[in-house]
């Protein structure tokens, strides 16, 4: 399969532990993104990287939370002392470079976070 | 702040009928608007992508409009069939790409047989 891969697909931790997912793009894409998702929600923008470089991060993404792609290729999302409140899916996607015309984003299937 | 309303939380159609879904905005003036669709337990697919000079974009059974004085866009499934259920999201963006995208929260789908 070459689609966006991530792992865990599920996770349930105890409030107040560390976690950390795992993206990884299609590998001809530069662009990687994270969304967060809740119940009957529609996705929100987490952070956004080309390449190796964070270049834009929501006010969502407080200091609990760090997202890292070293090299280009995969991605990294950690939550430091998890809240119930983070208790969602976390999406990721990746595109290629954009070119002046529209890139499509292709979603991973997400990791759903349970905080107990 | 920006806000997006997608018409009822769900829709039931009869298949073979067309699946017309809203989207409206306030306080934003993207320009682009995306379409995705998503399944129980799945990330979101891409779909079509219209831009804000745009009327219209056709892609096989499915038909986007964006009217940028009405802040709306309208999302349509011709021939409906049962396959085509599944929660749509319109997503709003200044960009082509998946950068910073305002995300409805959906409407439902159901196409009864």
């Amino acid at each position: 399969d070459t689609g966006v891969s991530q792992d865990p697909r599920h996770k349930i931790t105890k409030r107040g532990q560390n976690v950390t997912f795992r993206c990884d793009p299609i590998s001809e894409h530069n662009r990687l993104y994270w969304y967060r998702q809740t119940l009957g929600q529609g996705p929100e923008f987490l952070t956004y990287f080309q390449n190796e470089a964070q270049l834009e991060k929501s006010r969502l993404l407080s200091d609990r939370f760090s997202a890292e792609r070293p090299k280009g290729s995969f991605s990294t999302l950690e939550i430091q002392r998890t809240e119930q409140g983070d208790s969602a899916m976390y999406l990721c996607a990746s595109s290629r470079g954009y070119t002046g015309g529209n890139t499509e984003a292709f979603f991973g299937q997400g990791t759903r976070l349970t905080v107990v | 702040s920006q806000k997006i309303e997608q018409n009822s939380e769900a829709l039931n159609i009869q298949e073979g009928k067309t699946a017309t879904l809203t989207c409206n905005y306030t306080n934003y003036s993207p320009a682009y608007l995306q379409w995705y669709r998503q399944d129980p337990g799945r990330g979101p697919v891409f779909l079509l992508l219209i831009r804000e000079n745009e009327k219209e974009k056709r892609k096989e059974r499915l038909k986007v409009t964006f009217d940028t004085t009405l802040k709306q866009s309208l999302f349509h499934i011709t021939a409906s069939q049962p396959a085509d259920s599944a929660t749509y999201l319109c997503a709003l963006s200044l960009s082509g790409s998946a950068r910073q995208l305002t995300f409805g929260s959906g409407t439902q789908l159901t196409v009864l047989p």
